[in-house]
């Protein structure tokens, strides 16, 4: 079952603007990643926080977590074209366990 | 450059066919996964393997088959029980333990003829 599910499901916004898409998940985790998938392509990592942690930043990226609210968001500040994909939260208890993703936001960044 | 290829990149299959779904990897990592993802939707787990000639089932695991027979490899053979193998399938592998991201190949994508 899925256990991450982001919103919103489809973003547009112009270039230049910023990019704000959620995760919420049921059960508790160690870890939540996040990864961005271009169209017609496999996912690529893109920052992975940790259940002791509540942000981490990672060049234009920023990502929150509140595991009291079981919820983390994804910021991507001076959006450009080419940031254009879907993004999927995944969340694992870590160690040898599989991780789970979610259903996705899909952002479109129009020039 | 070290990476997954999978293989092929475009795949048909005709009815009461089994067809097999190549992954390789030179990252030497421990751990190997299928994915299926229909359209809009996020990935679902199919198989999973932590070490060489061992393997589990996921979440949706019915239809499918795979081997690991090397570490390099985790071929996935979609059978003719599977109903509704449309789809584009991915396949990731990670070094296992901790909270090591996964990393990505570029996917196949299977249809009926």
């Amino acid at each position: 079952s899925q256990q991450g599910e982001e919103d919103p499901q489809a973003l547009s916004i112009q270039e230049g603007e910023n990019a704000t898409m959620n995760c919420s998940y049921k059960t508790s985790i160690n870890n939540l990643q996040w990864y961005r998938q271009n169209s017609g392509r496999g996912l690529v990592h893109l920052i992975l926080i940790r259940s002791n942690e509540r942000e981490k930043h990672s060049g234009r990226l920023r990502v929150t977590l509140d595991t009291s609210k079981k919820s983390s968001s994804l910021l991507i500040t001076a959006s450009r074209a080419a940031d254009t994909a879907s993004y999927f939260c995944a969340t694992g208890p870590g160690g040898y366990q599989k991780v789970t993703f979610g259903t996705g936001t899909k952002l479109q960044v129009i020039p | 450059d070290g990476g997954i290829t999978q293989s092929p990149k475009y795949l048909f299959r005709k009815e009461g066919q089994n067809v097999t779904l190549s992954c390789e990897q030179n990252l030497n990592h421990d751990a190997m996964y299928w994915y299926r993802q229909d359209p809009g939707q996020g990935l679902r787990l199919i198989y999973y393997s932590q070490i060489v000639n061992d393997f589990q089932k996921g979440d949706i695991a019915e239809g499918y088959s795979v081997s690991r027979e090397k570490k390099e490899s985790f071929p996935l053979t979609v059978t003719s029980a599977q109903k509704n193998p449309t789809a584009f399938y991915l396949c990731a592998s990670r070094v296992e333990g901790g909270w090591q991201p996964q990393h990505f190949g570029d996917g196949t994508r299977l249809s009926i003829l």
